[in-house]
Order: structure tokens, then C-alpha cells, then sequence
């Protein structure tokens, strides 16, 4: 199993562009989430899935868009990229709910908004 | 809502003492989960240990031990005999059963062995 993907690991790009950040899975979980990590502050919650075809939104969603089309794949889109949003986004997923499981982490991606 | 307080912004330990990284938080919730995880200068996130709000052991796994004191809302982590791989983040986390398994992450504690 590769575990958790995300493309690309390094982007920058300007202020106003649009991109999407990658993210997959092979190990058919269910639950999948996004988050931030900013510099002193831990790691915060965009979105997350519990499903395919079921998106909630977290602490910090606002500027993202997620869809879960299918168990596999959990992008992220930024609609019109702000400086704000430089950050080192990891994507995570577990199997189930309401027991334990661990939190697989993707290897991340910097982003960087000029 | 659910709070993760980690005090420590960074500690130096010599090596091979042990060390302890605090890690308190605030939850009215009965079930909830509380994990430890590693971050080197890399970048990745590792998993480190687990320990459930119903476990009456504390959890321990190879030289991490965590010291769960339900009453106080604690969850430090123990690293016995520290190495110089052990220089990393760490972050605690807590997750709420039952709400969707999303993760509240401590702001972390940047440790530092010495040789």
C-alpha cells in the first residue's frame, strides 16, 4: 500500500490563482480530512468526509472546496489563492469512526501564496 | 469545544535522560481519544501513541509511555532514555468519539536532545 498521497509536495503561486491540492488513499477508508499548519499554531481543520459523497466543513474552511467523489480521492481546492493561506497542508484519513484508529498522514504540501 | 494546551514551546534534554512533554485538555465529552504524534525537520507526521478516555492503563509503546491522569485532563508523554532522533515537534491531539473524528491538535513542543 502507498498509504496517503499528496501532489504537489512543494507550489507557489500568486495571489487570485486557482489550484487544486491532491490527495489519495488505497487503504479504503472511510473518513478523510484536511488540514493547516501554520507556524506556532498546531495543525487546524479544513474539511473533512466521512464518505464518499458526504463533505463537512472544519475550524478554518473558508477560501477551500472539497468534493469526495469517490473513497479514494479527497481533493482540495483553493478558489482565488490570498498570502493568507501559505501553509503546509496535510491531507489524513482513518478507517472508521467511533473506535480507535489511527490518523494516516499524507507527507504534506507547502504551499506558498505571493 | 474541545482545547489542547501544550505549555512547553521547547525543551533541551541531554541525552539519554528522560523527558516529559505536558499535554493537558478540556472536553466535557466521556468518550475521546488522546494521541501523540512526532514531527522531525522532514516534515511528516508520526504517530507515536494512543490512549482512550475508557483505558485504565496508561498507554506505552517500546520507550514512549503516555501518563494519562483522566481527573487532572492530562496526557503528558514520557520518552524514556532519550535519543538524538528523539529532536523533533510533538504535537498531542485529541479526538471526540462519536463527532466525526476530527482531531483538535496542541500548538506543539519543539524538543531538542543534546549529545
Amino acid at each position: 500500500n502507498a498509504g496517503v498521497t499528496q501532489t504537489p509536495k512543494f507550489q507557489v503561486l500568486k495571489t487570485g490563482q486557482s489550484m487544486t491540492l491532491q490527495c489519495a488513499q488505497d487503504m479504503n477508508h472511510e473518513y478523510m480530512s484536511w488540514y493547516r499548519q501554520d507556524p506556532g499554531m498546531g495543525l487546524r481543520l479544513i474539511h473533512y468526509s466521512v464518505g464518499a459523497g458526504i463533505t463537512d466543513q472544519g475550524e478554518v474552511p473558508n477560501g477551500y472546496n472539497v468534493s469526495r467523489s469517490t473513497t479514494e480521492d479527497f481533493p482540495l481546492r483553493l478558489l482565488s489563492a490570498a498570502p493568507s493561506q501559505t501553509s503546509v497542508y496535510f491531507c489524513a484519513s482513518t478507517p472508521t469512526s467511533g473506535s480507535y484508529n489511527e490518523q494516516f498522514f499524507g507527507p504534506g504540501t507547502r504551499l506558498t501564496v505571493l | 469545544a474541545q482545547k489542547i494546551t501544550q505549555t512547553q514551546p521547547g525543551m533541551f534534554v541531554q541525552e539519554k535522560e528522560a523527558v516529559t512533554l505536558d499535554c493537558t485538555y478540556d472536553t466535557s465529552d466521556q468518550s475521546y481519544g488522546l494521541f501523540w504524534y512526532k514531527q522531525p525537520s522532514s516534515g511528516e507526521m508520526i504517530f507515536l501513541i494512543y490512549q482512550g478516555s475508557y483505558d485504565e492503563q496508561n498507554a506505552t509503546e517500546g520507550r514512549y509511555s503516555l501518563n494519562f491522569q483522566k481527573a487532572r485532563k492530562s496526557a503528558n508523554l514520557v520518552i524514556s532514555a532519550s535519543q538524538l532522533g528523539d529532536s523533533a515537534m510533538y504535537f498531542c491531539a485529541m479526538i471526540y468519539y462519536f463527532g466525526n473524528e476530527k482531531l483538535t491538535f496542541g500548538t506543539g513542543t519543539r524538543l531538542t536532545i543534546i549529545p
